[in-house]
């Protein structure tokens, strides 16, 4: 158990709906990441965020978007969900936003659009 | 653009039959090479960090090596336990001052009785 908690564990819904995905980090840290892992892309980076600010970016879609509260829970906000959305999401964690520490995951969020 | 290319894709051994997986990289400062384990339908959980050429890192029958180009991942005498998917990823730096992790797409271990 790696402290990073998501729900929901399965999330079933429809092309063109909105879902909302939750990240706990592990006590402490302040960074979460999320990435999207599907069969055939892999692992892929989507954002950062670090003490409730955005950090980096990678190759999130514009119908995706993410925040960080002040308890340092994040959500990941997936609208206008097509078929090709469907994939296990995790999010990451580590103490600071620099590059001197392993980020730590989740055991993910399985979306399915139908 | 940063590259991870594992290999091979998949791997089957017989119990106690030693090996090794490999990951060779194409990156533009690298600040750090990991090792995950994944099991099915799971999170990647964190095995190891390399980050200088010539490190090795050891964690009961697993091994981690680091080159210039490449890491190597060596199982020795491995379990069935052992069976799961390995992902290397390597670690970049974003502007801003943020981070993310490039993964390869994993070497699927299964070791037979």
């Amino acid at each position: 158990d790696s402290g990073v908690t998501q729900t929901p564990k399965h999330l079933i819904t429809a092309t063109g709906q909105r879902v909302t995905l939750r990240c706990s980090p592990r006590s402490g840290d302040l960074s979460v990441y999320w990435y999207q892992q599907s069969l055939d892309q892999g692992l892929q980076f989507l954002i950062q965020y670090y003490n409730g600010e955005e950090r980096a970016k990678g190759n999130i879609l514009e119908r995706f978007s993410a925040q960080q509260f002040p308890d340092l829970h994040s959500e990941l906000n997936l609208s206008s969900l097509e078929l090709g959305d469907s994939a296990l999401y995790f999010c990451a964690s580590s103490p600071l936003g620099d590059s001197h520490n392993e980020q730590f995951f989740g055991p993910g969020t399985r979306l399915t659009v139908l | 653009e940063d590259q991870v290319t594992q290999s091979p894709e998949a791997l089957r051994l017989q119990e106690g039959e030693s090996s090794s997986l490999n990951c060779s990289y194409t990156v533009s400062g690298l600040r750090g090479l990991f090792w995950y384990r994944q099991d099915p339908g799971k999170g990647p959980e964190f095995l190891f960090t390399l980050y200088s050429a010539g490190e090795e890192k050891e964690k009961e029958r697993l091994k981690a090596t680091l080159t210039k180009k490449e890491s190597f991942l060596h199982i020795t005498a491995p379990k069935p336990e052992d069976s799961a998917t390995y992902l290397c990823a390597v670690r970049t730096i974003l502007t801003g001052g943020g981070n993310k992790l490039t993964f390869g797409t994993g070497t699927q271990l299964k070791v037979e009785l």
